[in-house]
Formats: structure tokens, sequence, C-alpha cells
């Protein structure tokens, strides 16, 4: 079946540095990207989307790049911050009202 | 105001017991969802309503049964609970248009089945 997959489980930022999170899908048919950001008891939470017709929309200190060719997707974090630790999902979703998660990527930034 | 809001938000039960979770978002969304997040993290839709309607059902056991009363309400129960159902139950909902549209989650239900 479809998958949406993460190169990497976790990841240890130093405070200020920037951070990059990757993410594979395997859908072809995908329209439609969303970046979540998930802390420790609580939802999943948006951070930034992006259309099959872009490959790079920014956000405030966030930018998603999609390389369709490779069906690639990363979230790039500028300067980030200790309340940047969270676990980091990406989704996607073909044109119905299903999204579907990658496994996540926990994110630990470290002062 | 809570957006998409959820209860309870820890569930405690013994096996066999039936149980159930409500949900409701006041953001005027028609289309509601029930997603489920393992120990892992994984989250994976179980449920997806339109306009009270059923949309998606991801191959979930006949135990889970939504109901969605009105669009603005999508409550799961769940009968013969089992150990494995032991997880953290998202309900989200999303606007739905001519392209999708971001997902917007509650804060979860964490069941522990004993």
């Amino acid at each position: 079946g479809e998958s949406v997959g993460l190169h990497l489980p976790t990841l240890s930022v130093q405070e200020g540095d920037n951070s990059i999170i990757n993410c594979a899908y395997s859908n072809s048919a995908s329209d439609y990207f969303i970046w979540y950001k998930q802390e420790s008891g609580k939802g999943p939470q948006f951070i930034i989307d992006i259309r099959s017709n872009m490959d790079k929309r920014q956000g405030q200190r966030v930018t998603v790049l999609l390389n369709k060719t490779v069906k690639h997707l990363s979230l790039q974090i500028a300067a980030t911050q200790p309340g940047d630790s969270a676990v980091y999902f990406c989704a996607e979703s073909g044109g119905n009202e299903k999204l579907t998660f990658g496994t996540g990527t926990r994110l630990t930034i470290i002062p | 105001d809570t957006a998409v809001s959820q209860t309870p938000k820890y569930l405690v039960t013994q096996m066999g017991n039936d149980k159930s979770i409500k949900c409701e978002q006041n953001l005027g969304h028609d289309t509601m969802y029930w997603y489920k997040q393992d120990s892992k993290k994984f989250l994976k839709i179980m449920f997806s309503y339109n306009n009270k309607e059923l949309i998606i059902n991801e191959t979930v056991p006949n135990r889970f049964s939504p109901k969605s009363p009105d669009k603005a309400h999508l409550n799961l129960h769940i009968n013969s609970l089992e150990l494995g159902d032991s997880a953290v139950y998202f309900c989200a909902s999303s606007r739905r248009d001519t392209r999708n549209t971001e997902a917007f989650f509650g804060q979860g239900t964490r069941l522990t089945v004993v």
C-alpha cells in the first residue's frame, strides 16, 4: 500500500542552529502535503502546508521544500528554539479526505 | 475557545468493557475524523465522516463504531475492549473544499485497557 516515511527517527540540534527534517512519500497521486508538530501530551498542530504545484513555501522560521521527482519533502526550521522540541510528522493527501501520516521524527533542541 | 475538543482525556478500563469517546468541533467544518496513535507515535486514520456520512473506514474492527449525530460531533464507541486497543485516539476536523485543507486535531484521549 501507499506509505509516507521519514529517513531519521530522531534528530538533535543545538539551539540557534537550523534543522532539516526529511520525509519520503510513495503515492505519486499525492497533491497536498502538510507538516505537523506534536508536543508531549498534545494533538498534532499544523505548521505549514504545500501543494504539488509548488516546490517551496516559507512561513515564520519554517520552510517546506517539495521535490516531486524523487517524492521527497523536507521541513527546515531556522534558528531553533527550545520550544521547537517535539515530534514532527509529514502527511500527504491524494485528493480525498484521507491524510496519511509518516512515522514521525523526534527533534530535540540542545540548550 | 477550544476548536476540537474530545472527552475524556484519559480513560482506563478493563478488558471486555464498552466505552465511548466524544468529540466536538466548533470550527464549522463538515468533515471529521478519528485517528489512532500507537505507542510508537504512528498515526493512522480510522474513520472519516462528511456531513454525518461515513466516507472512510480503514479496516477497523467492527467493535469500533463511530456515530455522528450532527456535523459538529463525531463520537467513537468501542465494544468488548481488548488490550491492543490501548492507544491515544485523536479526533480531527477539516473543511471540505475543492482543494484539500489541513486537519485540526483535538488533544487526544489516552485509552488504557487493563
